[in-house]
């Protein structure tokens, strides 16, 4: 079984500083990670996934994250935020043979002046 | 290339009836998952149709049913709708099999309110 932790259910920075958004997975299996961000009124869109080809995963609109088994980890980050940043961010976990998504309870990102 | 697409995308429905949504997935695509999304409850997985095959399915009642026709575009019911049923259902289509580390893709949803 498959499961997500997302630590702060909002988060609130100034535009141009570093944006932090915690993720921490259970799998019993090795994991494939996803990042979705949803804007108001929106479905849900992909920034970035890992299937272990690389630890540091590039994805859109300037946001990483990084991928650390060791502390069961996929935090996602991005250097300075912009105001078009500020929309609600799900950490999703698929695991083995399972063809669903487990998602977190998602982090709102508040973007101020 | 157009994204997955999903029809209607708002409706208000009474307590009682029953309601169709529709997904038309990316073209080439599969596999369609479909989810629900409630502010209490957050993003659930409701069940996954491979090759017109269900192949998973998640913990809701038998009042939520789907099927997916050959040409990959999927439709799921709700009979006997609940006031706790009102939420954006969401769709999603990937290439393969959704069990391998394929992207999933959603669409923009259908959002129902139960009155």
């Amino acid at each position: 079984a498959q499961s997500v932790t997302q630590l702060g259910s909002h988060v609130s920075v100034s535009e141009g500083a570093l944006v932090l958004l915690r993720c921490n997975y259970s799998s019993s299996v090795p994991p494939y990670l996803f990042w979705y961000v949803q804007y108001p009124n929106q479905g849900l869109q992909l920034l970035l996934k890992y299937t272990s080809a690389a630890t540091l995963v590039k994805g859109i609109n300037g946001f990483e994250a990084e991928f650390k088994k060791s502390e069961t980890s996929f935090h996602l980050t991005k250097p300075s935020a912009h105001m078009s940043d500020a929309a609600e961010y799900f950490c999703a976990v698929k695991g083995g043979t399972a063809s669903k998504l487990t998602f977190g309870t998602g982090t709102r990102l508040q973007v101020t002046l | 290339k157009a994204g997955v697409t999903q029809t209607p995308r708002y409706l208000i429905k009474t307590r009682g009836q029953q309601v169709t949504l529709s997904c038309s997935p990316i073209s080439g695509h599969r596999s369609v998952s479909w989810y629900q999304q409630t502010p209490g409850q957050g993003l659930q997985f409701l069940f996954e149709y491979f090759s017109e095959t269900q192949r998973n399915k998640g913990n809701f009642p038998g009042r939520f049913s789907g099927r997916q026709f050959s040409n990959s575009r999927s439709e799921m019911n709700v009979s006997t709708l609940e006031l706790g049923d009102s939420a954006l259902y969401l769709c999603a289509s990937s290439l393969g099999d959704a069990s391998s580390g394929n992207t999933i893709y959603f669409g923009e949803g259908s959002w129902l309110t139960v009155v």
